[in-house]
């Protein structure tokens, strides 16, 4: 069973600064890795997708980055905005199963004003 | 923007009731899937759905779970007998094609008393 882990588990950082978020899968059949912010009490809202054959896309400030042989993923968000206070979640699907994912327990980010 | 609606926003029920819990995806979105999130732990793939029958589901999904989309846009999510174990976060998500963007809804908070 697909198993995946996000480090850290909460994050704190002054406003300007750029960070990186990690997210590690154990089996490397994976075919579509999503990213998603989940404010509290609220849903999903997707930010990138990163499709197995890719290495990497990037939306405005954030920019993320899959490593499939080594189970690893990392988004990095550049220049940090009070606003991007949220919870980051990553999403693993493995192949022909859809969007079936397997979520990490994510990582709370405080972005401190 | 197109979205993913679902309603409604809270439900609290007695356990033992019956709940449906509906979705309104995005209209040109063929693959469709309940994800539940119980306070404080990672989301969950309960059911996906495809050309109006179930394409895979999770042991959570038992028979005390049922989906349906009945009128070609509402895709719902029956739950028969509510356990006090069924209070969740539930999320409606959606896709075009397969292992592309999925797009979730902003969530049903069922609390069963």
């Amino acid at each position: 069973k697909q198993e995946v882990t996000q480090i850290p588990a909460a994050l704190s950082v002054p406003e300007g600064e750029n960070l990186v978020l990690n997210c590690s899968f154990t089996d490397s059949a994976i075919y579509n890795l999503q990213w998603f912010r989940q404010d509290p009490g609220k849903g999903l809202t997707s930010l990138l997708l990163i499709q197995s054959s890719q290495r990497e896309q990037t939306s405005g400030r954030l920019n993320a980055s899959l490593d499939k042989s080594s189970g690893r993923s990392t988004l990095y968000i550049a220049a940090s905005q009070p606003g991007d206070s949220a919870t980051y979640l990553c999403a693993v699907a493995r192949p022909n199963t859809g969007n079936q994912f397997y979520f990490g327990t994510g990582t709370s980010l405080t972005v401190i004003p | 923007e197109p979205e993913v609606t679902q309603t409604p926003s809270h439900q609290v029920t007695q356990m033992g009731q019956e709940v449906i819990l509906r979705c309104v995806p995005i209209s040109n979105h063929l693959y469709f899937y309940w994800y539940r999130q119980i306070l404080g732990q990672k989301v969950e793939f309960l059911v996906s759905f495809y050309n109006n029958e179930i394409s895979e589901k999770s042991e959570i999904f038992d028979d005390q779970f049922s989906v349906e989309r009945p009128d070609g846009s509402n895709f719902t999510l029956k739950i028969r007998s509510t356990k006090l174990e069924d209070s969740a976060m539930y999320f409606c998500a959606g896709e075009g094609n397969r292992n592309t963007e999925a797009f979730f809804g902003q969530g049903t908070r069922l609390t069963v008393v």
